[in-house]
């Protein structure tokens, strides 16, 4: 069936570095997507979601692009910190959020060097 | 914090038993969502619960049920129990609709089946 992948599994930066993770969504019926943080041990945290009629969303050090040609989103973490060090899901919703069920990804590695 | 909690946070079962997982919602949020987080994976859709009844299932077998109380808290019940069947239980709490589907999931259950 069509999911949600990420091209990237891990991702190490330098502290103060911009930090950005990929995904790739293949439903054409998706028509919002989410940000998720997790951090070990915790439940997925929001970070930032974006509809289908933007293409680009900022938030608190924190950007989501979305490009609907290439089914592509993306999200850009500006001077990342250590506390950013986590594993970043994106998720989709097909059903134009009626029945809230999100698809996830399988999740990119942030890890933030001092 | 969420306001999302789950209980137990850990439990061990042998195969072939029978679990109960809990959840209780954020205060106002009266739809509930069950995901199984298998080590290294996204979240996969179980199913969600609206006003006490299930409204959306994701590909699981029928020994996964599940209950909404009028206070809208939840639990997950898994029949059965398989190997493959550990993994991280989270339960997200939203309000219904299509204009915002954010989800505050809880910091979930970790089942060992062994």
């Amino acid at each position: 069936g069509e999911n949600v992948g990420l091209h990237l599994p891990t991702l190490s930066v330098q502290e103060g570095d911009n930090s950005i993770i990929n995904c790739a969504y293949s439903n054409s019926a998706s028509d919002y997507f989410i940000w998720y943080k997790q951090e070990s041990g915790k439940g997925p945290q929001f970070i930032i979601d974006i509809r289908s009629n933007m293409d680009k969303r900022q938030g608190q050090r924190v950007t989501v692009l979305l490009n609907k040609t290439v089914k592509h989103l993306s999200l850009q973490i500006a001077a990342t910190q250590p506390g950013d060090s986590a594993v970043y899901f994106c998720a989709e919703t097909p059903y134009g959020g009626s029945q809230g069920n999100l698809i996830f990804g399988k999740g990119t590695k942030l890890s933030v060097k001092p | 914090e969420t306001g999302v909690t789950q209980s137990p946070t850990h439990l061990i079962k042998t195969r072939g038993q029978q679990v109960t997982l809990r959840c209780s919602s954020q205060s106002g949020h009266n739809t509930v969502s069950w995901y199984q987080q298998a080590l290294g994976q996204g979240p996969q859709f179980i199913f969600q619960y609206y006003r006490e009844e299930e409204n959306g299932r994701g590909n699981f077998p029928p020994r996964f049920s599940g209950l909404q109380f009028p206070n809208y808290s939840s639990e997950l019940n898994v029949n059965a129990l398989e190997l493959d069947d550990s993994a991280l239980y989270l339960c997200a709490s939203s309000l219904p609709g299509t204009v915002n589907t954010e989800a505050f999931f809880g910091q979930g259950t970790r089942l060992t089946v062994v």
